[in-house]
């Protein structure tokens, strides 16, 4: 079965960076987009961008251009997320989620466990 | 536009019907996504494409789509149905993915 599984809780200071990762398991790495996600203290749902885990490609949210990089390692299935110039607004639960291929539409079937990033001076 | 618009709150009668509307423009383009979400986990698919149910979500689940809005039905609400429940699509460009802002269902 599909697993994703996150690196754990981060404690940073502002102006840091944070580094996640997601291991996946049980599909083809290689086969299916890894999305990120992030969800804010009792806020919606924010997506972040994407990596073509095959290739490598990415596609970041305006939001976040110039301040994120994803990365994959396909040998390690292992999905990256990095986030610099941290300040308390970026303070969330990360997600990672595994892309089902969708006509005309979008889903992510399979979800990480979250990662909170707690930012504070 | 990139906003998919939801009502922040519902509520249902154990064993009645719910449905949860989710609206945005390109709702007329794509269809939406549905996940539930209890507090403290990860999002749960629960309906994509053209009313499809990943295996494992219950049949009272379904979906449907008209003109610019998605909607979420869930017929014979049980206990275990309380959560929020947020719609997912692309935005018009069809590049850029974006969530509704949230519903939260209550179940009486």
């Amino acid at each position: 079965q599909v697993h994703l599984v996150q690196s754990g809780t981060e404690l940073k200071k502002p102006g840091a960076s944070v580094k996640i990762s997601c291991k996946a398991s049980g599909y083809t790495f290689t086969s299916y987009a890894i999305h990120w996600v992030r969800q804010a203290p009792g806020q919606s749902l924010e997506w972040m961008g994407w990596i073509n885990a095959g290739n490598g490609n990415t596609k970041y949210a305006q939001p976040f251009q110039g301040r994120v990089s994803f990365t994959r390692d396909a040998s390690a299935t292992t999905a990256y997320m990095e986030l610099s110039s941290l300040t308390s607004e970026d303070t969330a639960v990360y997600f990672c989620a595994k892309e089902l291929i969708v006509v005309v539409g979008a889903a992510f079937d399979f979800w990480g466990q979250g990662t909170l990033v707690a930012v504070s001076s | 536009s990139s906003e998919l618009t939801q009502d922040p709150a519902v509520s249902v009668t154990l064993g009645q019907t719910v449905t949860i509307t989710c609206q945005g423009d390109s709702l007329r383009i794509y269809y939406a996504s549905w996940y539930q979400q209890k507090a403290g986990q990860a999002p749960v698919l629960v309906i994509y494409g053209k009313n499809k149910r990943p295996s494992g979500i219950p049949d009272r689940f379904s979906g449907s789509s008209s003109g610019n809005t998605a909607s979420l039905t869930i017929t014979g609400a049980q206990a275990e149905d309380e959560a929020d429940y947020y719609c997912h699509s692309r935005d018009s460009s069809g590049y850029n993915y974006v969530f509704g802002t949230g519903t939260e269902v209550t179940v009486l």
